[in-house]
């Protein structure tokens, strides 16, 4: 079965670089169609689409973000990495990464990690 | 980008009546060579990661109670839920994957009356 986990910092202080990796099993990221994303919620906030890579390598970001994103893959350790840069008490949210396959949007998700941002 | 905008906001029905939540896009999400509307429900509930219910705007996901149903094209939108029961209190969002970047709405939060 199709699983996912983020794994990450769970603090940062502000100006910080976040990484954060997508560890996924039951599927390949070279398979045609497939695709990883990463979504984040701010506590008690909406869900908010951050990017996106598919199978292919064609990557795609968040418009009001995008300067400060950057995905990708390693499809032999079946991992996707999302970085932010210049991190901000904002940016406090839990992120998550899912996967999407023909055409339909996401349908497995992970749990989610906790990131905080502050002094 | 195309905008999501959820209605209402919030909405408590009591146990067994019908909740309906709506969704507008700024811009039409049904594909014309395929004719596909590109839009999605997903419903969260407290600590949990949203849980995909409908996509396609009209095809219940494998599993989901046929209680949940989801209707509309082009940019109006409508989830259903029949006969409301208790586990159904939660949060439900709806998302287009038309065109990146992918949106969400600002979600619809659902109590018992």
């Amino acid at each position: 079965q199709i699983t996912l986990k983020e794994s990450g910092p769970t603090l940062l202080k502000p100006t910080q670089t976040l990484t954060l990796t997508c560890t996924f099993s039951g599927f390949s990221l070279s398979t045609r169609g497939v695709g990883v994303g990463w979504i984040r919620q701010p506590p008690g906030k909406a869900l908010e689409w951050l990017a996106l890579i598919y199978w292919d390598d064609v990557k795609r970001y968040n418009s009001s973000l995008k300067s400060r994103l950057t995905i990708t893959k390693d499809t032999s350790k079946n991992q996707v990495v999302l970085t932010m840069t210049n991190m901000d008490p904002v940016d406090t949210a839990t992120y998550f990464c899912a996967h999407t396959a023909t055409e339909v949007a996401f349908d497995y998700w992970g749990q989610g990690t906790l990131v905080t941002v502050s002094s | 980008d195309i905008v999501m905008t959820q209605s209402p906001d919030s909405l408590a029905v009591s146990l067994g009546e019908r909740a309906t939540i709506n969704c507008k896009s700024s811009q039409t999400v049904l594909s014309n060579p395929n004719n596909k509307n590109y839009l999605t429900w997903f419903q969260q509930k407290p600590g949990q990661p949203p849980k995909l219910l409908v996509y396609w705007a009209s095809v219940r996901e494998s599993g989901v109670p046929d209680r949940f149903s989801g209707s509309g094209s082009g940019t109006d939108f409508t989830l259903t839920i029949s006969s409301l029961q208790a586990e159904d209190v939660a949060v439900y969002y709806c998302q287009q994957h038309y065109s990146s970047p992918w949106t969400f709405g600002q979600g619809t939060r659902v109590e018992i009356k």
